[in-house]
């Protein structure tokens, strides 16, 4: 099946300092991705639909400045959070889907927890 | 607007019992309806989808949903529950590819 890989799983960062966390679709192009994030307890809040080859489209009140998405080529888009603070520490997710279909399934990476200290 | 609505924060089961998880939509048009399960610091995993067709749909690990259009429901539901299905639970409706609405999420408890 369509498999999802996101890495890293966990980081660790300094307030003020930046994270790059990246999403890749293994078997499958995938022109659009999709970053999430996950508050305890909490369901999945969209923050990005990620677009090959154009500028990622951000959800309202999603800092662009802050939370910079590329997506330079058809199986890889990255999140990049920029000056980190402990307020972003969070669980993020991507996904991605083989097809734009209604009817296809997005397959999502295993997350990346994220702590600023 | 689509909305999908799991009134059930938590659900705890014993372990061979059956269990149900809830999920109520609301749509314009035909609902595309998923659920996915999420374990611990992982992302989510597809279970099972209704498009079209039969009204139970089966899915991975034994789940099954079935969908009644006159409630507006789409319950995720097990025969006999496991320790191991104890996670959480999210239905989603898709309303076009970039319109992906999730519930809040229910969680599973299956007690030994």
């Amino acid at each position: 099946g369509a498999v999802v890989s996101q890495h890293p799983s966990r980081v660790i960062c300094k307030s003020g300092t930046s994270v790059k966390i990246e999403c890749r679709s293994l078997d499958f192009q995938a022109t659009t991705m999709f970053w999430y994030r996950q508050f305890p307890k909490q369901s999945l809040m969209l923050m990005a639909t990620s677009n090959e080859g154009s500028k990622a489209t951000y959800e309202q009140g999603v800092e662009k400045d802050k939370f910079l998405i590329n997506h330079a080529s058809l199986t890889l888009s990255t999140l990049t959070v920029t000056s980190a603070h402990p307020e972003d520490s969070s669980f993020y997710i991507c996904s991605a889907s083989w097809s734009q279909g209604e009817d296809s399934p997005l397959h999502f990476g295993n997350g990346t927890r994220l702590t600023v200290t | 607007a689509q909305s999908v609505a799991q009134p059930e924060d938590q659900v705890n089961v014993a372990e061979g019992n059956p269990l149900t998880v809830k999920c109520t939509y609301s749509v314009s048009g035909n609902p595309y309806l998923f659920w996915y399960v999420q374990y611990p610091n992982r992302g989510l995993q597809f279970l099972l989808k209704y498009i079209t067709g039969d009204n139970l749909v089966k899915g991975s690990y034994g789940f099954e949903a079935e969908f009644n259009k006159s409630q507006t429901s789409f319950h995720l539901k097990k025969p006999s529950a496991l320790v191991s299905d104890s996670a959480l639970y999210f239905c989603a409706v898709f309303g076009g590819y970039q319109k992906v609405t999730f519930g809040t999420g229910t969680k599973l408890q299956v007690i030994p």
